[in-house]
Formats: structure tokens, sequence, C-alpha cells
């Protein structure tokens, strides 16, 4: 079955801090892999996506690598901000063409 | 931008009560999603349309659980009778079809957050 592990919280940085927030998943096949955030009291947007080994994906200095040979989707921020405080779900595919997410991993940036 | 449309934004009922929620998803959306999300998890799928159909209602707790998009585009998801245990966020979402979600993914609604006493 579908199953996405993600690294637990809360992670707590100081402004500027290189983020990495871990995703590993199991599937069938390679699916697609996606990064949602959530700010409080909101719906998940969209962070970030790839569609197949090996591609990057990137928004908002957010980026994530699709490495199928350690089924894994790790995202990272060189330089976080405050304003990046939220929520962040790995998520993926499935064969039925609906999103598996992760519990999801709490941030918090103090300036 | 186009968005997502849920309401209400909150709700508070009494167990044993009826609830229902209302998602108007983008224009030209075919496939529309209800995900509950309890606090401090990741949502969970409960029920996938494609257009008036259901494709996929296999976590849906049918026993008081229904969902409905009678003309394929606005739905509503309804609990009866409500229990404790269903306090949570119920997320709206919706996509261009099954072919799209690899290359573009979701867009959500701002949620319902259901609280039963």
């Amino acid at each position: 079955g579908n199953s996405v592990t993600q690294m637990e919280g809360p992670v707590t940085l100081s402004e500027e801090a290189f983020l990495t927030i871990n995703c590993t998943y199991t599937a069938t096949g390679y699916p697609s892999l996606f990064w949602y955030v959530q700010y409080p009291g909101e719906g998940l947007q969209l962070l970030l996506k790839a569609t197949k080994a090996d591609d990057k994906g990137s928004n908002k200095g957010f980026e994530a690598t699709y490495r199928k040979e350690t089924t894994s989707f790790h995202l990272e921020k060189g330089s976080v901000q405050v304003s990046d405080s939220a929520v962040y779900f790995c998520a993926l595919l499935t064969g039925a063409n609906n999103l598996f997410f992760g519990t999801g991993t709490r941030l918090t940036v103090i300036p | 931008e186009a968005e997502v449309a849920q309401s209400p934004r909150y709700k508070i009922t009494e167990k044993s009560q009826a609830v229902a929620f209302w998602c108007d998803p983008i224009s030209g959306h075919a496939t529309l999603y209800w995900y509950r999300q309890i606090l401090g998890q990741g949502p969970e799928l409960l029920v996938q349309f494609q257009d008036e159909s259901v494709v996929d209602d296999s976590q849906l707790p049918k026993d008081r659980f229904s969902a409905e998009r009678l003309k394929g585009v606005d739905s509503t998801l309804k609990i009866q009778p409500a229990e404790l245990g269903d306090s949570a966020m119920y997320l709206c979402a919706s996509s261009l079809g099954p072919q799209r979600v690899s290359n573009y993914g979701y867009t959500f609604g701002s949620g319902t957050r259901l609280t039963v006493v």
C-alpha cells in the first residue's frame, strides 16, 4: 500500500537558517510527489511537485528532488524567513489519481 | 485567482445532530475531493467524484456520512448523526481531471472546522 513518512516536528529555526524536512514514501511504481503548505486556519497550498525520478521541484526558494533510489523527496530551503512558519505536508499521487498525505511537519521560524 | 469555495467556515454542533458542508469547486474542474483532517494529522481522503459520479468512497464511513454532487458542479457532505470523534477540519479540493493531477495537483478550499460537543 501507500505510505508517506515525514520527519517529526515541530521544527524551530532561527531566521536565515537552512531548512531540511525529510520525506520518504512507499508506493507501487514511481508516483508523482508533492509538497503542500498549510498556514494557520487555512487550506493547503501547492508548494512544489516532481513527476519523475531526478526531477527537482522548486518554488519560493524551496526545493525538493525526487530520489528513486532512496524513495525520498526531502524539502530544503537555504534561508528561512518568519513568514515560512507553517505546516508542511509531503504527498504522493496514488494509482487512483488522488493524493495521499503524510502527517505534516510544523515549522516555526523565530526572528 | 480562482478559488474553491467552502461554507460554513466554522460549525459547532451537538452530538447526534445532523450537519452539512458545501463546496463549490473551480469552474471547469471535473474532479472533486473531500478530505478530513484531524488536528495534528495529515488530510485523509473521504470521497472522490469525477463529474457527478463517485469514483472512490472506500474511506467514507457510510453508516453516517454521505456525499453528493448532483449536477457535477458543487457538492455537499453530510454527517448524521454527528459523533464527538467527527471533530476535524473538512477540506474540499478540485482538479482539472485525473490525468492532470500529476502536473497541477489539487486546489484546496479553506475548509470547514467542525466541533462536535
